[in-house]
């Protein structure tokens, strides 16, 4: 079946350290999109791709970081910089950004320890 | 300023009791709405899409309809197992770029 897988389900951080979630889809679509999810907000676009080799900023980029060298692939790198990094973290994709209904992954809960 | 507003923010309903959520937007250039269904822990799963005002759509008990400012969906003599969060969604281009905006969602919970 068709979907969006995201690793690991649970990811724990110490201070200073960069932790890179994975994100892998094979609905052959060419969007790609993560997304953080905090209580009591809606969810909050970090980076979206359209194609691969570019991306683009959403709203709370920074200390975040990402890449897209495959179209299966969009890799999300939490960095040191990010200082309130806890939270849950969602990886969606769509045919094209225009294209509305997105299809997410699993979601990524990340904790600082 | 584009924005999303669900209401209630949680509501407690008897299996049976029908009841209906409310999604209110602000969007130059809408595009679509989009209903998600939510369980805890786990990412959003699309339910239904809506282009332009009168459209309705219908999946087993849940209806979506819209209007020109906001979308309800009517969830007809609910069950247990449709006790979630549903989240809604607005995409707009009038800036020139697409943007896609969410609700902060309704959490429901449905008594057995």
């Amino acid at each position: 079946d068709g979907g969006i897988t995201q690793s690991p389900k649970y990811l724990f951080r110490k201070e200073g350290q960069n932790v890179t979630l994975s994100c892998e889809q094979n609905l052959n679509h060419d969007a790609m999109y993560w997304y953080r999810q905090d209580p009591g907000q809606g969810l909050r676009l970090i980076y979206y791709s359209q194609i691969v080799n570019d991306f683009q900023k959403g709203d709370i980029a920074e200390g975040y970081s990402v890449s897209r060298e495959k179209k299966e692939s969009f890799p999300l790198t939490v960095t040191s910089a990010q200082k309130n990094p806890t939270a849950f973290y969602l990886c969606a994709s769509s045919p094209g950004q225009g294209a509305g209904g997105y299809t997410f992954g699993s979601g990524t809960r990340l904790t600082v320890v | 300023e584009d924005q999303v507003t669900q209401s209630p923010e949680a509501l407690r309903l008897q299996e049976g009791e029908s009841s209906s959520l409310n999604c209110s937007y602000t969007v130059s250039g809408l595009r679509g709405l989009f209903w998600y269904r939510q369980d805890p822990g786990k990412g959003p799963e699309f339910l239904f899409t809506l282009y332009s005002a009168g459209e309705e759509k219908e999946k087993e008990r849940l209806k979506a309809t819209l209007t020109k400012k906001e979308s309800f969906l009517h969830i007809t003599a609910p069950k247990p197992e449709d006790s979630a969060t549903y989240l809604c969604a607005v995409l707009g281009d009038g800036s020139g770029t697409y943007k896609y905006i969410f609700g902060t969602g309704t959490r429901l919970k449905v008594l057995a």
